[in-house]
């Protein structure tokens, strides 16, 4: 299955809200994950199952989405938030991730 | 808590061989499978394969087929993922990660919950 995430890149202010896509090229269900990734950092899992929140990931993310259409939304943009988010199906073996979407600073 | 502490960097020359290695503590080992995920300089994230702790099966890219091998120690709860014939396209920060679940048969088992801090491996004559 072949991930793809829109926009490449996307520039926003702090306290902006963020809306990230994700698709994917046949219906993976709602087996979707959301990771973030800071530079020079591991990745971090943020959500899975399309819109369930990893322990101790705050409220302002969110998903949604099923079948090939994702989204991750970050309600006020936080300074930390800058960073590259990437989805992952995991409902074929094996998962395959998407080329990610950089949100930075405005 | 759960931590994977990963080993150190490594420079290689093309052609040979290099051994990363991932060594859990905070949860019981045998009980969630690993998988190896590298990443090179400015690109994505590119899975390469899964081992489970438990029995030993593995499952790798079919791009990387013959030339990984994943391997785990159960008496020291370590993991470790080696890759032969380097070549500079694999030079790229490797990271083993936590599946939610020992095996891949169970969908909701595959997200990857925690991970390693990462071994740049850098290959160069």
């Amino acid at each position: 299955i072949v991930m793809t995430q829109s926009p490449a890149t996307l520039s926003v202010s702090p306290g902006e809200r963020a809306t990230l896509s994700c698709r994917a090229s046949q219906s993976v269900g709602s087996n979707l994950a959301w990771y973030q990734q800071k530079p020079g950092q591991a990745p971090r899992l943020l959500i899975s199952g399309a819109s369930t929140r990893a322990t101790g990931i705050p409220a302002r993310f969110s998903g949604s989405g099923s079948g090939t259409e994702f989204t991750l939304t970050i309600s006020s943009v936080q300074s930390e938030d800058f960073a590259v988010y990437y989805c992952q199906q995991y409902n074929n073996w094996p998962q395959t991730f998407g080329p990610g979407t950089k949100a930075d600073i405005k | 808590q759960v931590q994977l502490v990963q080993s150190g960097g490594e420079m290689k020359k093309p052609g040979a061989s290099v051994q990363v290695s991932c060594t859990a503590s905070g949860y019981r080992f045998n009980s969630y499978g690993i998988n190896w995920v590298r990443q090179a300089p400015g690109q994505g994230l590119e899975w390469m394969g899964w081992i489970s702790p438990y029995n030993g099966n593995t499952y790798y890219a079919q791009k990387l087929q013959g030339r990984v091998t994943m391997t785990t120690d159960k008496s020291t709860s370590t993991a470790y993922m080696e890759l032969r014939r380097l070549t500079s396209d694999d030079t790229a920060v490797y990271y083993c990660a936590r599946q939610t679940g020992v095996d891949v048969v169970v969908v909701a088992a595959r997200v990857f919950d925690y991970w390693g801090q990462g071994t740049l491996v850098t290959v160069s004559s």
